[in-house]
């Protein structure tokens, strides 16, 4: 079975600094993505930036990038220029494509909780 | 011109009634999700269809019953409620044939009283 593990339950960051935020997943398939959502306190789940196993390269959008380190099954999320409305829940998420038996559910790691100081 | 909407956002009710979720997306998705997020926002995946037909059943009680009378409306129907119902219910919905993202609505909380 697939499980995706965030180790850091809570995470604290000043403002205009750089946080890491850890992900790592355990899987015996070869072609899935992963991504990160973000939950503030509205509720919303909101994609922050996704990734396909199949690319060597990193994604990256805006203040947001990944380090994806696919033989350690890693997946870890850098915010930088931390802003305040960055504070929220972030999840990392592992899903295999729609089109395949598992009809693209995501899988969820526990999330971390950031909190940005100003 | 919200992408998935759920109505309601809130439902606070007793234990024993039967209530419902309403899900709609507008963005032209053939597979929809239903996710529980419970206390400790755990989320896990509860059903999923695609073109109206059931594909995914996790192991959720046969007290939730999902519906979806078309592409672009999931339903989750939810009878005899118990405490432990208690969690933010979510849609989602993407595209089978593409290798896109899911797009979730802002959620359901549902309290069981």
């Amino acid at each position: 079975a697939q499980t995706v593990t965030q180790s850091q339950p809570e995470m604290s960051v000043q403002e205009a600094e750089t946080v890491t935020l850890s992900c790592t997943y355990d899987t015996s398939e070869s072609d899935y993505y992963l991504f990160w959502y973000k939950q503030p306190p509205s509720r919303q789940m909101i994609l922050v930036i996704r990734q396909e196993a199949y690319k060597q390269q990193n994604a990256t959008e805006n203040r947001f990038s990944v380090n994806f380190q696919k033989a350690a099954k890693s997946f870890s999320l850098k915010i930088s220029d931390s802003q305040l409305g960055d504070a929220a829940m972030y999840f990392c998420a592992w899903g295999l494509d729609a089109g395949g038996t598992s009809y693209g559910k995501l899988t969820f790691g526990q999330g971390t909780i950031l909190t940005v100081h100003p | 011109d919200t992408a998935v909407s759920q109505t309601p956002k809130y439902l606070v009710t007793q234990m024993g009634n039967d209530k419902s979720i309403k899900c709609e997306q507008n963005l032209g998705h053939d597979t929809m999700y239903w996710y529980k997020q419970d206390s400790k926002k755990f989320l896990k995946i509860m059903f999923s269809y695609n073109n109206k037909e059931l594909i995914i059943n996790e192991t959720v009680p046969n007290r939730f019953s999902p519906k979806s009378p078309d592409k672009a409306h999931l339903n989750l129907h939810i009878n005899s409620l118990e405490l432990g119902d208690s969690a933010v219910y979510f849609c989602a919905s993407r595209l089978r044939s593409r290798a896109t993202e899911a797009f979730f609505g802002q959620g359901t909380r549902l309290t069981v009283v």
